[in-house]
Protein backbone atom coordinates (compact mmCIF):
# COMPACT_ATOMS: atom_id res chain seq x y z
CA UNK A 1 0.00 0.00 0.00
CA UNK A 2 1.17 3.17 -1.16
CA UNK A 3 1.86 5.35 2.36
CA UNK A 4 3.36 7.86 3.79
CA UNK A 5 4.26 7.16 8.00
CA UNK A 6 5.28 9.26 10.61
CA UNK A 7 6.62 8.77 13.97
CA UNK A 8 5.24 9.08 16.52
CA UNK A 9 1.70 9.49 16.44
CA UNK A 10 1.61 11.37 20.10
CA UNK A 11 4.35 12.77 21.58
CA UNK A 12 4.79 14.60 25.03
CA UNK A 13 8.06 16.07 25.75
CA UNK A 14 9.87 18.69 28.05
CA UNK A 15 11.53 21.91 27.13
CA UNK A 16 15.28 21.80 25.76
CA UNK A 17 15.12 17.59 25.25
CA UNK A 18 16.39 17.05 21.63
CA UNK A 19 13.46 14.73 19.66
CA UNK A 20 13.45 13.44 15.81
CA UNK A 21 9.85 12.52 14.68
CA UNK A 22 10.31 10.14 11.56
CA UNK A 23 9.01 10.19 8.21
CA UNK A 24 8.70 7.47 5.56
CA UNK A 25 7.41 7.13 1.98
CA UNK A 26 7.25 4.23 0.30
CA UNK A 27 6.22 5.76 -3.35
CA UNK A 28 9.87 6.80 -4.51
CA UNK A 29 9.15 10.51 -4.16
CA UNK A 30 11.69 12.47 -5.11
CA UNK A 31 9.72 15.95 -3.03
CA UNK A 32 9.20 15.91 0.62
CA UNK A 33 7.97 17.94 3.06
CA UNK A 34 7.04 19.13 6.57
CA UNK A 35 3.93 21.00 7.46
CA UNK A 36 2.99 22.32 11.17
CA UNK A 37 -0.33 23.20 12.00
CA UNK A 38 -1.70 25.28 14.71
CA UNK A 39 -5.24 26.47 15.25
CA UNK A 40 -6.22 29.33 12.89
CA UNK A 41 -3.06 29.63 10.92
CA UNK A 42 -3.98 26.75 9.07
CA UNK A 43 -0.57 24.50 7.54
CA UNK A 44 2.74 26.50 7.01
CA UNK A 45 5.51 24.93 5.50
CA UNK A 46 8.88 24.17 7.81
CA UNK A 47 11.33 22.15 5.25
CA UNK A 48 11.54 20.80 2.30
CA UNK A 49 13.76 18.40 0.30
CA UNK A 50 13.43 17.97 -3.79
CA UNK A 51 16.04 15.11 -3.74
CA UNK A 52 18.61 13.07 -1.81
CA UNK A 53 20.80 15.63 -0.05
CA UNK A 54 18.78 18.56 -1.02
CA UNK A 55 16.77 20.27 1.23
CA UNK A 56 15.54 23.75 1.80
CA UNK A 57 13.85 26.52 4.13
CA UNK A 58 10.34 26.91 4.06
CA UNK A 59 8.14 29.73 5.44
CA UNK A 60 8.62 28.44 9.40
CA UNK A 61 12.25 26.81 9.99
CA UNK A 62 13.15 28.74 13.03
CA UNK A 63 13.50 25.85 15.62
CA UNK A 64 13.86 22.93 13.11
CA UNK A 65 16.49 20.92 11.20
CA UNK A 66 15.77 18.01 8.73
CA UNK A 67 18.22 15.83 6.42
CA UNK A 68 17.70 13.81 3.37
CA UNK A 69 20.17 10.87 3.57
CA UNK A 70 17.93 8.57 1.74
CA UNK A 71 15.05 9.07 -0.81
CA UNK A 72 12.00 7.24 1.36
CA UNK A 73 13.15 9.35 4.70
CA UNK A 74 12.94 12.76 5.57
CA UNK A 75 13.36 12.91 9.95
CA UNK A 76 12.46 16.10 11.63
CA UNK A 77 14.51 17.36 14.33
CA UNK A 78 14.07 19.76 17.25
CA UNK A 79 17.50 19.98 18.71
CA UNK A 80 15.96 22.31 22.11
CA UNK A 81 11.99 22.09 21.91
CA UNK A 82 9.78 24.83 23.03
CA UNK A 83 6.72 25.38 24.49
CA UNK A 84 5.56 27.42 20.77
CA UNK A 85 6.71 24.02 18.93
CA UNK A 86 3.27 22.46 20.30
CA UNK A 87 1.75 21.63 17.32
CA UNK A 88 0.59 18.93 15.06
CA UNK A 89 3.29 17.76 12.65
CA UNK A 90 2.45 16.58 9.20
CA UNK A 91 4.91 15.29 6.28
CA UNK A 92 3.69 15.15 2.84
CA UNK A 93 6.12 13.58 0.03
CA UNK A 94 5.25 13.89 -4.23
CA UNK A 95 6.97 12.71 -7.62
CA UNK A 96 8.48 15.87 -8.88
CA UNK A 97 7.23 16.69 -12.59
CA UNK A 98 7.83 19.63 -14.36
CA UNK A 99 4.90 21.45 -14.00
CA UNK A 100 4.17 20.11 -10.74
CA UNK A 101 1.01 18.34 -11.77
CA UNK A 102 1.00 15.55 -8.82
CA UNK A 103 -0.77 15.48 -6.33
CA UNK A 104 0.99 15.18 -2.27
CA UNK A 105 0.21 12.50 -0.24
CA UNK A 106 -0.19 13.40 3.86
CA UNK A 107 1.08 11.10 6.95
CA UNK A 108 -1.01 10.61 9.49
CA UNK A 109 0.36 13.60 11.36
CA UNK A 110 2.15 13.59 14.79
CA UNK A 111 0.75 15.89 17.93
CA UNK A 112 3.57 16.87 19.85
CA UNK A 113 2.82 18.60 23.33
CA UNK A 114 6.32 20.34 24.90
CA UNK A 115 5.66 21.21 28.29
CA UNK B 1 4.06 35.99 -1.69
CA UNK B 2 0.63 34.24 -2.31
CA UNK B 3 -1.76 34.31 0.54
CA UNK B 4 -5.51 31.99 0.93
CA UNK B 5 -7.99 33.13 2.52
CA UNK B 6 -10.88 31.44 4.03
CA UNK B 7 -13.54 33.84 5.85
CA UNK B 8 -15.80 31.22 7.30
CA UNK B 9 -14.41 30.15 10.42
CA UNK B 10 -17.10 28.02 10.74
CA UNK B 11 -20.26 26.65 8.92
CA UNK B 12 -22.75 24.39 9.64
CA UNK B 13 -25.66 22.60 7.06
CA UNK B 14 -28.64 20.09 7.50
CA UNK B 15 -28.16 16.78 6.45
CA UNK B 16 -28.68 15.98 2.87
CA UNK B 17 -29.10 19.90 2.13
CA UNK B 18 -26.52 21.71 0.12
CA UNK B 19 -23.69 24.15 1.79
CA UNK B 20 -21.19 26.36 -0.02
CA UNK B 21 -17.67 26.95 1.08
CA UNK B 22 -15.71 30.03 0.22
CA UNK B 23 -12.41 30.37 -0.44
CA UNK B 24 -10.68 33.20 -2.24
CA UNK B 25 -6.14 33.54 -2.31
CA UNK B 26 -3.73 36.39 -3.98
CA UNK B 27 -0.96 35.69 -6.57
CA UNK B 28 0.60 37.06 -9.62
CA UNK B 29 1.17 33.69 -11.13
CA UNK B 30 -0.63 32.51 -14.29
CA UNK B 31 -0.40 29.07 -13.76
CA UNK B 32 -1.07 27.19 -10.26
CA UNK B 33 -3.18 24.64 -8.84
CA UNK B 34 -6.06 25.06 -6.41
CA UNK B 35 -7.33 21.96 -3.60
CA UNK B 36 -9.65 21.29 -1.30
CA UNK B 37 -8.45 19.07 1.43
CA UNK B 38 -10.99 17.71 4.36
CA UNK B 39 -9.86 17.40 7.69
CA UNK B 40 -12.20 14.85 10.05
CA UNK B 41 -11.69 14.16 13.46
CA UNK B 42 -8.75 11.60 12.73
CA UNK B 43 -6.33 14.88 11.30
CA UNK B 44 -5.78 12.88 8.59
CA UNK B 45 -5.47 15.21 5.31
CA UNK B 46 -7.78 13.71 2.61
CA UNK B 47 -7.76 15.90 -0.98
CA UNK B 48 -11.10 16.12 -1.83
CA UNK B 49 -10.55 18.28 -4.97
CA UNK B 50 -8.23 19.99 -7.70
CA UNK B 51 -8.24 22.59 -9.67
CA UNK B 52 -5.62 23.49 -12.28
CA UNK B 53 -6.27 27.20 -13.23
CA UNK B 54 -5.55 26.71 -16.91
CA UNK B 55 -8.42 24.51 -17.12
CA UNK B 56 -12.10 26.91 -17.13
CA UNK B 57 -13.65 23.56 -16.92
CA UNK B 58 -14.85 23.61 -13.02
CA UNK B 59 -13.55 20.52 -11.62
CA UNK B 60 -16.25 18.01 -9.98
CA UNK B 61 -15.83 14.95 -7.96
CA UNK B 62 -19.55 13.17 -7.45
CA UNK B 63 -21.18 15.28 -4.61
CA UNK B 64 -18.45 17.80 -4.59
CA UNK B 65 -18.39 20.65 -6.90
CA UNK B 66 -16.43 23.63 -7.25
CA UNK B 67 -16.96 27.07 -8.44
CA UNK B 68 -13.42 28.60 -10.07
CA UNK B 69 -13.54 32.13 -10.90
CA UNK B 70 -9.54 32.81 -12.20
CA UNK B 71 -10.37 36.72 -12.66
CA UNK B 72 -12.17 37.18 -9.37
CA UNK B 73 -9.83 34.69 -7.37
CA UNK B 74 -12.31 32.90 -5.65
CA UNK B 75 -12.28 29.00 -5.51
CA UNK B 76 -15.27 28.01 -3.42
CA UNK B 77 -16.50 24.57 -2.77
CA UNK B 78 -20.19 23.17 -2.82
CA UNK B 79 -21.16 20.17 -1.69
CA UNK B 80 -24.68 18.38 -2.49
CA UNK B 81 -26.81 15.80 -0.33
CA UNK B 82 -24.84 16.85 3.04
CA UNK B 83 -23.88 13.63 4.58
CA UNK B 84 -22.99 13.31 8.54
CA UNK B 85 -19.52 11.61 7.38
CA UNK B 86 -18.70 15.37 5.74
CA UNK B 87 -18.27 16.66 8.60
CA UNK B 88 -14.68 18.13 9.16
CA UNK B 89 -12.32 20.76 8.87
CA UNK B 90 -11.66 22.07 5.57
CA UNK B 91 -8.77 23.78 3.66
CA UNK B 92 -8.63 25.20 0.82
CA UNK B 93 -4.81 25.35 -0.49
CA UNK B 94 -2.78 26.66 -3.37
CA UNK B 95 0.19 25.46 -5.44
CA UNK B 96 2.08 27.46 -8.09
CA UNK B 97 2.72 25.12 -11.01
CA UNK B 98 6.46 25.14 -12.22
CA UNK B 99 9.64 22.95 -11.09
CA UNK B 100 10.65 23.42 -7.73
CA UNK B 101 9.25 23.69 -4.19
CA UNK B 102 5.73 21.90 -4.37
CA UNK B 103 4.86 24.00 -1.67
CA UNK B 104 0.99 24.48 -0.22
CA UNK B 105 -0.19 27.58 0.73
CA UNK B 106 -3.30 26.95 3.30
CA UNK B 107 -6.01 28.75 4.12
CA UNK B 108 -6.86 28.65 7.79
CA UNK B 109 -9.57 26.40 7.44
CA UNK B 110 -13.79 26.34 7.96
CA UNK B 111 -15.16 23.67 10.32
CA UNK B 112 -18.49 22.14 8.25
CA UNK B 113 -21.00 20.91 10.98
CA UNK B 114 -23.91 18.33 9.78
CA UNK B 115 -27.09 18.74 11.78
CA UNK B 116 -29.06 15.41 11.46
Amino acid sequence: EAQVTQNPRYLITVTGKKLTVTCSQNMNHEYMSWYRQDPGLGLRQIYYSMNVEVTDKGDVPEGYKVSRKEKRNFPLILESPSPNQTSLYFCASSPVMERGEETQYFGPGTRLLVL
Amino acid sequence: AQTVTQSQPEMSVQEAETVTLSCTYDTSESDYYLFWYKQPPSRQMILVIRQEAYKQQNATENRFSVNFQKAAKSFSLKISDSQLGDAAMYFCAYRVSNFGNEKLTFGTGTRLTIIP
